[in-house]
């Protein structure tokens, strides 16, 4: 079974308008994070928000918001306010275990998201 | 603030020649992951290193090794390459112990095998 599952190859907003992106995991581990990560066209990958599965609230950073719901195992990533800046890949990825720990990041397959005019 | 460093950023090689690459972690970093990306694919771990010590094998070729120096940086050889080993190759570096163990990813090395 995919540990990271994102259902949408790619998503269409218009600037200013709040996109969801979507992300499902799975994990028998009690210990994990969830990560979202932005990669623009021209590779790299950078960080945009966590959520730890002992978080009781949701991770905020800036125009990104996490939409943790652990009963369904969902951790969706919602973006405020898009802008054309936006344009990119978003993958969404997990760390299994507890921190203080090497682990590894699963990825999933991305969503391509385009902030249109 | 600093970044994680990768050299080289591009790198073209022939089938069969080998390949060196570096990753500079953020200082006072103690672990380095490397993953690669594929073209249209999702980054896929292939090692890890704490504190000098291997902790960690993904989907790593026989191929391919490597190693922590004392300084932390660390290197990923490749031998015997490859078309298939063409790729966007990541380091990623954290410093365990930290409230998530958030990686920072570097720059990437594109590795494109003729």
């Amino acid at each position: 079974a995919q540990k990271i599952t994102q259902t949408q190859p790619g998503m269409f907003v218009q600037e200013k308008e709040a996109v969801t992106l979507d992300c499902t995991y799975d994990t028998s581990d009690p210990s994990y994070g969830l990560f979202w990560y932005k990669q623009p066209s021209s590779g790299e990958m950078i960080f945009l928000i966590y959520q730890g599965s002992y978080d009781q609230q949701n991770a905020t950073e800036g125009r990104y918001s996490l939409n943790f719901q652990k009963a369904r195992k969902s951790a969706n990533l919602v973006i405020s306010a898009s802008q054309l800046g936006d344009s990119a890949m978003y993958f969404c990825a997990m760390r299994e275990g507890n921190t203080g720990t090497a682990s590894k990041l699963t990825f999933g397959t991305g969503t391509r998201l385009q902030v249109t005019l | 603030a600093a970044g994680v460093i990768q050299s080289p950023r591009h790198l073209i090689k022939e089938k069969r020649e080998t390949a060196t690459l570096k990753c500079y972690p953020i200082p006072r970093h103690d672990t380095v992951y490397w993953y690669q990306q594929g073209p249209g694919q999702d980054p896929q771990f292939l090692i890890s290193f704490y504190e000098k010590m291997q902790s960690d094998k993904g989907s790593i070729p026989d191929r391919f090794s490597a190693q922590q120096f004392s300084d932390y940086h660390s290197e990923l050889n490749m031998s015997s390459l490859e078309l298939g080993d063409s790729a966007l190759y990541f380091c990623a570096s954290s410093l365990e112990g930290r409230a998530h163990n958030e990686q920072f990813f570097g720059p990437g090395t594109r590795l494109t095998v003729l």
